[in-house]
């Protein structure tokens, strides 16, 4: 049974990048058919999908990005530790909110199971 | 992108009632929706995907349809386990998008 786990900083200054991980357990994050993916919730935009990763076992992954998000994201994945991260660069307040990894099995694009989410705050 | 409307945006039942949850798309989405439970504090839940398939290990009292760009969720004899917000999810296409959320009081 997958479980995944969000860690990162709480706490990020306005402008700076953050960074977040999802480790997996349960399963190898390069088998086949499961994408991964985050999705972020705040109390002014609800739940929001920032963008999610395919890797496939070769040497990248295919990934997939939120529009309104993709010039200042970028997903990638670690098969050495089971792991995919979260980049958001040049950050504001609007960003602060909470933050859930989650996967899906094929091109379904239902998130199940998610992490147990992390808060991140941007502060100036 | 594909927007999700929600309604109502908050409902109160009470125990061993029935309540439906609406989502509008702007196109159809062919039934390419899923819906969440989030309980306070937590992480959503999947309950129902493909509009209407319910996921292993959600009860039977929740069901799913799907009509065009509608979808509805409905929650026969409410229980207080129940008492959550509810999002619908929109899987056809990217960006993927959810509703605004459903509060449900028992």
């Amino acid at each position: 049974q997958l479980q995944l786990q969000e860690s990162g900083p709480g706490l990020v200054k306005s402008s700076e990048t953050l960074s977040l991980t999802c480790t997996v357990s349960g399963g190898s994050i390069s088998r086949r058919n499961y994408y991964w993916g985050w999705i972020r919730q705040s109390p002014g935009k609800g739940l929001e999908w920032i963008g999610s990763i395919y890797y496939s076992g070769s040497t990248y992954g295919s990934t997939y990005y939120n529009p309104s998000l993709k010039s200042r994201v970028t997903i990638s994945a670690d098969t050495s530790k089971n792991q995919f991260s979260l980049n958001l660069r040049s950050v504001t307040a609007t960003d602060t909110a909470v933050y859930y990894c989650a996967t899906y099995y094929g091109a379904t694009n239902y998130f199940d199971p998610w992490g147990q989410g992390t808060l991140v705050t941007v502060s100036s | 992108d594909i927007q999700m409307t929600q309604s109502p945006s908050s409902v109160s039942a009470s125990v061993g009632d029935r309540v439906t949850i609406t989502c509008r798309a702007t196109q159809d989405i062919s039934s390419w929706l899923a819906w969440y439970q989030q309980k306070a504090g937590k992480a959503p839940k999947l309950l129902i995907y493909g509009a209407s398939t319910l996921q292993s290990g959600v009860p039977s009292r929740f069901s799913g349809s799907a009509s065009g760009t509608d979808c509805t969720l409905t929650i026969s004899s409410l229980q207080p386990e129940d008492s959550a917000t509810y999002y619908c999810q929109e899987a056809q296409s990217f960006p993927l998008t959810f509703g605004q959320g459903t509060r449900l009081e028992i």
